[in-house]
């Protein structure tokens, strides 16, 4: 069964801390993973990535794929409390266009 | 373009009541998807159409929930009796195949549903 777990579930920082998120799947005919940011309302797209290695880098936000671990890493540095929301990962797979979300991790910045 | 949108965006119900939700996906995608998101487990997958037609419905809880895409630019989720545990945030999403040159599944801003 296609899955994609999530960790840590919830994290709580302060302000100016630098978190790093992960993003482990198992799925068949892996296409691209997909990062989201949910914050009130419905998920906002971050970053897709496809290849093993290669950065991906939006201010102070950056992801990475590592398609031998079957794992991806979220980094957010010098949090602001606007950063607070949950961070969704999913997966694409190469047959029938399928999305796969894990559960989230909730990110919490206090001041 | 406006984005997906879908209504209504908050629905307050008594148990055993019908329940109908709805959504427009943006012009010119070709999939459309229902989710069901819940604290506890997060995303779920309920339905997805490529072209109108239904692909994967597995996500489906039960009997109760169906779903129906008329033409390219309307779907309805239906939940018939609603029951309590069926209260969360419905949100439908559409894509170009898979996400386009972007890799986008975009969002509407989720039905909000609450059956007491």
């Amino acid at each position: 069964e296609d899955k994609v777990v999530q960790s840590p579930l919830s994290l709580v920082v302060h302000e100016g801390d630098t978190v790093t998120l992960n993003c482990s799947y198992e799925v068949t005919n892996f296409r691209s993973l997909l990062w989201y940011k949910q914050e009130k309302k419905a998920p906002t797209f971050l970053f897709m990535l496809t290849s093993s290695g290669i950065e991906k880098k939006s201010g102070r936000l950056s992801s990475i794929l590592d398609k031998k671990e079957l794992s991806s890493i979220l980094n957010i540095t010098a949090t602001q409390t606007g950063d607070s929301a949950i961070y969704l990962c999913a997966v694409v797979t190469n047959t029938g266009n399928q999305f796969y979300f894990g559960t989230g991790t909730s990110l919490t910045v206090i001041p | 373009d406006a984005g997906v949108i879908q209504s209504p965006r908050h629905e307050v119900t008594e148990m055993g009541q019908e329940v109908t939700l709805r959504c427009k996906p943006i012009s010119g995608h070709d999939y459309l998807f229902w989710y069901r998101q819940t604290m506890m487990r997060g995303l779920e997958l309920l339905i997805y159409f490529n072209n109108n037609v239904p692909i994967d419905d597995s996500g489906m809880p039960e009997d109760r929930f169906s779903a129906k895409m008329p033409n390219a630019s309307f779907s309805t989720l239906k939940i018939q009796p609603s029951e309590p545990r069926d209260s969360a945030v419905y949100f439908c999403a559409s894509s170009l195949a898979y996400g386009g040159d972007t890799g986008e599944l975009f969002f509407g801003e989720g039905s909000r549903l609450t059956v007491l």
